[in-house]
């Protein structure tokens, strides 16, 4: 089984600061790994992900994170912010398989609010 | 157009009544899913099926029913319903797990 953890459940921010929202997973097997943003009122869309290669991940927006195995970590970085930002980051993960029967754990989601 | 679309967008419905909730997609994956979001945020998935046919079921009491008439289609029927399951209900498709596209969520609200 997998778990996702991320710490903060809020993060407010100024506009133009950078941000770093923090995920952490536990898995007993290989990974796939996401983040997602939930505008208000909306559903879920993807910012980027990470199934292999670089461990450095671009995503829109201008959002990266970085995948650390060691640490089991993936956390979400943008250099600068804007008021259009604001929103619900929910970080998850998928196990690999081959069998088709993958589904998304998902953390508790960080609320990130934008200074003007 | 709309890739995933979920109606209605709001529903609200006593205790013990029966209700569904449709899911249509327009983009051609074989996986659709059903996903509940809690009063906190948290999101955790209900069902997924892959081709009609039910791949995954978590520990969702019996009283929810999802069906999948076509690949295009999954729609959840609840049977009495009880305030606990006042929630957001996403519906997503994908071709695997790490492609999903989610609709807008129908905010289900039990008085």
């Amino acid at each position: 089984a997998q778990s996702v953890t991320q710490l903060d459940s809020q993060v407010p921010v100024f506009e133009e600061a950078p941000v770093e929202l923090r995920c952490n997973y536990s898995s007993s097997v290989s990974v796939y790994l996401f983040w997602y943003v939930q505008y208000p009122n909306q559903g879920l869309q993807l910012l980027l992900k990470y199934l292999s290669g670089s461990t450095l991940v671009k995503g829109i927006n201008g959002f990266e994170a970085e995948f650390n195995k060691s640490q089991t970590s993936f956390h979400l970085r943008k250099p600068s912010v804007h008021i259009s930002d604001t929103a619900e980051y929910f970080c998850a993960v998928s196990p690999i398989s081959n069998f088709g029967n993958e589904k998304l754990t998902f953390g508790t989601g960080t609320r990130l609010t934008i200074i003007p | 157009d709309t890739a995933v679309s979920q109606t209605p967008k709001y529903l609200v419905t006593q205790m013990g009544n029966d209700k569904s909730i449709k899911c249509e997609q327009n983009l051609g994956h074989d996986t659709m899913y059903w996903y509940k979001q809690d009063s906190k945020k948290f999101l955790k998935i209900m069902f997924s099926y892959n081709n009609k046919e039910l791949i995954i079921n978590e520990t969702v009491p019996n009283r929810f029913s999802p069906k999948s008439p076509d690949k295009a289609h999954l729609n959840l029927h609840i049977n009495s319903l009880e305030l606990g399951d006042s929630a957001v209900y996403f519906c997503a498709s994908g071709r695997r797990a790490y492609e999903q596209y989610f609709g807008p969520g129908t905010r289900l609200t039990v008085t």
